[in-house]
């Protein structure tokens, strides 16, 4: 089955640092990726592991552990334009086959 | 450059009609999926397509249905509509190759469908 696990809800203060961990169970594994989505906006990507270990890009950070079926993304320097939907997905497929298995997200408020 | 674009961005419609969904992708993109996200859910795939054949299907029912044309743009149909399709709509195009297998999907705004 496709199981994909995240915290419903986060809040967390300006300038603080949050981590948001995701849990997947599926029947493929060929990455797992982490998307931005604004209420009401399209989702958008932020970062990608394919690998173990830790992927940083500016005040983004992503985890994964593939033994453990297990990632977090690591925001620091919390703004309050990063209150948002952070989707956890996972890539199911390989050969040009490109099937997104998402979970729930998590919604993050940043407050003042 | 143009992102992904979809149209309509908004769309009512009413039980048992059918609707026709559209999309054209970042320019040099040849796959592109559709998927369904309900409000407060995460996206959920309906299809892949890849240089206009079908590669992936998720778990809808046969109501639903996709195309790829040439130009690797694509339409998603859903017939006799239902209350429970309500729903953002959304395409991502993602840059697929023999070297570039792990690529993102990006996204377009998406088509809110509401079904009354």
């Amino acid at each position: 089955g496709q199981n994909i696990d995240q915290p419903t809800e986060m809040t967390a203060t300006e300038g603080a640092i949050v981590q948001i961990n995701c849990t997947y169970q599926t029947s493929g594994f060929n990455g797992l990726f982490w998307y931005q989505q604004h209420a009401g906006e399209a989702p958008t990507f932020l970062s990608y592991n394919v690998l173990d270990g830790l992927e940083e890009k500016g005040r983004f950070s992503s985890f994964l552990s593939r033994s453990k079926g297990y990632s977090y993304l690591l925001l620091k320097e919390l703004q309050m334009k990063d209150s948002a939907s952070y989707l956890c997905a996972v890539r199911d497929r390989d050969n040009y086959g490109q099937n997104f298995v998402f979970g729930p997200g998590t919604r993050l408020s940043v407050l003042p | 450059d143009a992102g992904v674009t979809q149209s309509p961005t908004h769309l009512i419609k009413t039980r048992g009609q059918h609707v026709t969904l559209r999309c054209s992708p970042i320019s040099g993109h040849k796959s592109v999926s559709w998927y369904q996200q309900v409000l407060g859910q995460g996206p959920q795939f309906i299809f892949q397509y890849y240089e206009k054949e079908e590669r992936g299907r998720g778990n809808f029912p046969d109501r639903f249905s996709a195309r790829q044309f040439p130009n690797y743009s694509s339409e998603l149909n859903v017939n006799a509509l239902l209350l429970g399709d309500s729903a953002l709509y959304l395409c991502a195009s993602s840059l697929v190759t023999q070297v570039t297998l792990y690529t993102e999907a990006f996204f377009g705004q998406g088509t809110r469908l509401t079904v009354v």
